[in-house]
């Protein structure tokens, strides 16, 4: 079945660092991809997505690349903020389920230091 | 635009006390509904999920069911809470012909 695999957590940051968030997955055909956020207290919010190879999905300063070759779809920002300090899910819609369910990655908190 | 309003927010409940949560939709039609669980610390579950009213599918066996009286209303039940059941409950929704899912602010139940 499908599955989504990202880099545990917590990633600790000081503000303006460089940020990469580690997401591969494992599905049949031609999966859509997204990147969530949570932050404290609330429910997920969509970050930014990718509907084929190749595309490049971008939001607030994050962007991650949808990779066919090496079934990733990493998270990168230039430069964190404190307002940045959340957790990311990384997920994935693939075509071969019943309920059109997304599988989720389990999750990465972000914590950035002033 | 599609909203999700999810109810109440926090709950504090006794072990061996019913649970109702319900999730109602606006912005959409028949859409896919979906209830996540979010233990503290941890990724999502995915509990139960709807493709239309009354039609109910369980991704885990537990303590819970769900119902979908309306089209755009999705509750959550049990019918005597255990302290496993504490967590963090979420309601998605997604429409036709949308790649994404959209969340609800969630419910924090802790049972005691």
């Amino acid at each position: 079945g499908d599955s989504v695999t990202q880099m545990e957590g917590p990633v600790t940051l000081s503000e303006e660092a460089f940020l990469t968030i580690n997401c591969t997955y494992t599905a049949t055909g031609y999966p859509s991809l997204f990147w969530y956020v949570q932050y404290p207290g609330e429910g997920l919010q969509l970050l930014l997505k990718a509907t084929k190879a190749d595309d490049k999905g971008s939001n607030k300063g994050f962007e991650a690349t949808y990779r066919k070759e090496t079934t990733s779809f990493h998270l990168e920002k230039g430069s964190v903020q404190v307002s940045d300090s959340a957790v990311y899910f990384c997920a994935l819609s693939g075509n071969n389920n019943a309920g059109n369910m997304l599988t989720f990655g389990g999750g990465t908190r972000l914590m950035v230091k002033p | 635009s599609q909203t999700i309003h999810q109810w109440p927010a926090t709950l504090v409940q006794p072990v061996g006390s019913p649970l109702s949560l319900e999730c109602t939709v606006e912005g959409t039609s028949n859409p896919n509904l979906y209830w996540y669980r979010q233990a503290a610390g941890r990724g999502l579950q995915l509990l139960f999920y709807s493709v239309g009213i009354g039609q109910i599918s369980s991704e885990v066996p537990q303590n819970l069911s769900a119902s979908r009286p309306q089209d755009r209303q999705f509750i959550l039940s049990s019918k005597k809470l255990l302290l496993s059941d504490s967590g963090f409950y979420l309601c998605a929704l997604r429409g036709s012909g949308v790649t994404e899912a959209f969340f609800g602010q969630g419910t924090r139940l802790t049972v005691v």
